[in-house]
């Protein structure tokens, strides 16, 4: 069966650092998304991401964050000058058409810890 | 912005047992779903409701879209110890947006 998968799963950085978060989504996908977790809270959207564009951002997804669809397969998530209260775990999901369907699958995550 | 209550926040039930859960928000939702999150794993989509008042089943789990369009319930029949982990609601607000809001999650712990 699909599935997105996402690389690394464990990223460690110290404070102002730029990391790279790597996703592959599902191939036949159209939308993409980042959510991330802190720990013990509830799911919370990044961004998500359509024709090559931004669709839609939250509040948290300042300008220190960046993604990118470098190619065919690939969903990156930047972060330019990473903070302490960046650390988390950090979802990729993808969905088909919107209005076809609005299941998204998610990743199984990769846990930033910033130091 | 939107928010999902979800009820109870945590169980401890017997093996075999039942369990049953809801999630409820202050304004109406078009598509319920449900995912569970175990510990270190991304969440995976159990199951989707797209009508009000739609019953769907996957396997021993049971989810209902309220009428009101405001709550959803998840079931879980005959809980084996696989089904310990978090479960979380979620739904996209109405007028097409696409992020997912998600509720406050129902963490299941089984007893054997």
């Amino acid at each position: 069966e699909p599935e997105v998968t996402q690389t690394p799963s464990h990223q460690v950085t110290q404070m102002g650092q730029e990391v790279i978060l790597r996703c592959v989504p599902i191939s036949n996908h159209l939308y993409f998304y980042w959510y991330r977790q802190i720990l013990g809270q509830k799911v919370e959207f990044l961004v998500s991401f359509y024709n090559n564009e931004i669709s839609e951002k939250s509040e948290i997804f300042d300008d220190q964050f960046s993604v990118e669809r470098p190619d065919g397969s690939n969903f990156t998530l930047k972060i330019r000058s990473t903070k302490l209260e960046d650390s988390a775990m950090y979802f990729c999901a993808s969905s088909e058409e919107l209005g076809l369907s609005y299941e998204q699958y998610f990743g199984p995550g990769t846990r930033l810890t910033v130091t | 912005g939107q928010q999902l209550n979800q009820s109870p926040q945590s169980m401890f039930i017997q093996e075999g047992e039942d369990v049953s859960m809801n999630c409820t928000s202050s304004s109406i939702f078009n598509t319920w779903l449900w995912y569970k999150q175990e510990p270190g794993e991304g969440p995976v989509l159990l199951i989707a409701l797209y009508k009000a008042g739609e019953l769907t089943s996957n396997g021993r789990l049971t989810a209902q879209f309220g009428i009101t369009r405001k709550d959803s319930f998840l079931n879980i029949s005959a809980s084996i110890p696989s089904d310990v982990g978090i479960y979380f609601c979620a739904g996209p607000p109405p007028f097409g947006n696409e992020k997912l809001t998600f509720g406050t999650g129902t963490r299941l712990t089984i007893i054997p």
